[in-house]
This record gives structure tokens, sequence and C-alpha cells, in this order.
């Protein structure tokens, strides 16, 4: 059973330009969390989806930021207009369950690193 | 909002020893709290998940506690190995929401 996957790895972007960055679940998995993760700082929560929905974008930057993850293929965040201050590693991560009264396990990718010139 | 701080930030020892790593939470009402590892420039892979209604959790040399009362989780490692370097993150999950809150880690770095 393939872990989380998560693509690119890294990728290199100057300011203006567009990022998307790729998420594919763990097999069985319909759940999909976005987090992002500064140098120096904790794991900040950005987005909940589950198939073709948006349940909680709270975290997520009012603008230039959108999340989605349709029914076929996977889940794409995507950040127009980079800046420097988007250089960060973007970690998704999946799990079985509902979250609130019926939490389940993360697990997590091994990330994507945007850097942005 | 639930806030969760890990102390100590950083910690070194020698190879061998046994060592606790601390986290604690500011609300009690939480489902489950799951303990992670990060090496560097790498993912996060889970250690071990306590729900609520548990108060342990043990795999291999590691064991995590779960005291809900005071808002506090520990992670106790046994007989350390210079692969166990790496920062551990703990994660609370509210009976609400649909966030999963992370502390900023403890830095662990077992010398051999």
């Amino acid at each position: 059973n393939a872990g989380v996957m998560q693509n690119p790895r890294h990728l290199v972007r100057r300011r203006g330009q567009e990022a998307r960055l790729r998420c594919s679940p763990m097999k069985g998995h319909s759940h999909v969390y976005w987090y992002r993760q500064l140098p120096e700082e904790g794991l900040k929560f950005m987005v909940y989806l589950q198939k073709e929905n948006i349940i909680d974008e709270s975290g997520m930057p009012k603008e230039r930021f959108s999340a989605e993850f349709p029914k076929e293929g996977p889940s794409i965040l995507r950040i127009q207009q980079v800046v420097r201050g988007d250089s960060a590693a973007y970690f998704c991560a999946s799990s079985p369950l509902l979250a609130g009264a019926l939490a389940g396990e993360l697990f997590f990718g091994e990330g994507s690193r945007l850097t942005v010139l | 909002k639930q806030e969760v701080t890990q102390i100590p930030a950083a910690l070194s020892v020698p190879e061998g020893e046994n060592l606790v790593l601390n986290c604690s939470f500011t609300d009690s009402a939480i489902y489950n709290l799951q303990w992670f590892r990060q090496d560097p420039g790498k993912g996060l892979t889970s250690l071990l998940l306590i729900q609520s209604s548990q108060r342990e959790q043990t795999s291999g040399r590691l064991n995590a506690s779960l005291d809900k009362s005071s808002g506090r989780s520990t992670l106790y490692i046994a007989a350390s190995q210079p692969g166990d370097s790496a920062t551990y993150l703990c994660a609370a999950i509210p009976n609400t929401g649909n966030q999963f809150y992370f502390g900023t880690g403890t830095s662990l770095t077992v010398i051999p």
C-alpha cells in the first residue's frame, strides 16, 4: 500500500509565477489535509478537503491560495503570483476517518519544498 | 484555540540513555494525540496514536502516555540510539473542528 505521494518534491519559482503542488492520498483515504512548515517554525494548518469538497479552509491565506480535491485525480494546492514569503515546505496528509469526533490517524507525504527567487 | 507546546526545544543525550519528551496542550477536549518523527528534509512519520479513551501506547522502545486532565503527553524513549536523532512532534486532535494542532517539536540528538 503506497503512502501519501506528493510531487514535485522540490519546486523553484520566480516571483509572480504560479506554483502547483499535487498530493495523492493513501489508498482508501478520502480526507486530505495541507500544512505549511516555515523554517524554524511548526506545522500550520491550511485546508482540509474531502472528495470534491472543501471542509475547512480557515488556515488558507485569503488571496492567491486555493485548493481542490477532484473526484478523480490528486489534490492540488495552487499558489498564484508567488512571493518570497511563500517559500516553505508544504505537506499533505491523509486520514481514513472524519476529523472531529471520529478523528483518525494522520499519514504524511514527504512534502513539496517551494523556493521563490 | 488549542495551543500545543513542546519542551525542551532541543535535547542532546549520550547513546543508551532513557529520555522523556514532553507535550502540553491547553484544551483538554481532545480526541486523539499523535506523536511523529521528522528527519531533516523529510516528511513526518507516525510513531504512536493515543485515543482519548486510552492512557498510553507502546511500540518497541517507545511509550507514549496521555493525561487529558493535566493537558500533558509524554514520549518515553528507552535505550536511545544515534538513529533516534530527529525532531519529534506531537499533534492534538480536538473533539470538534477539523485541525490537528502541532507543537513546534523537540530536536533530539543522540551522541554515539
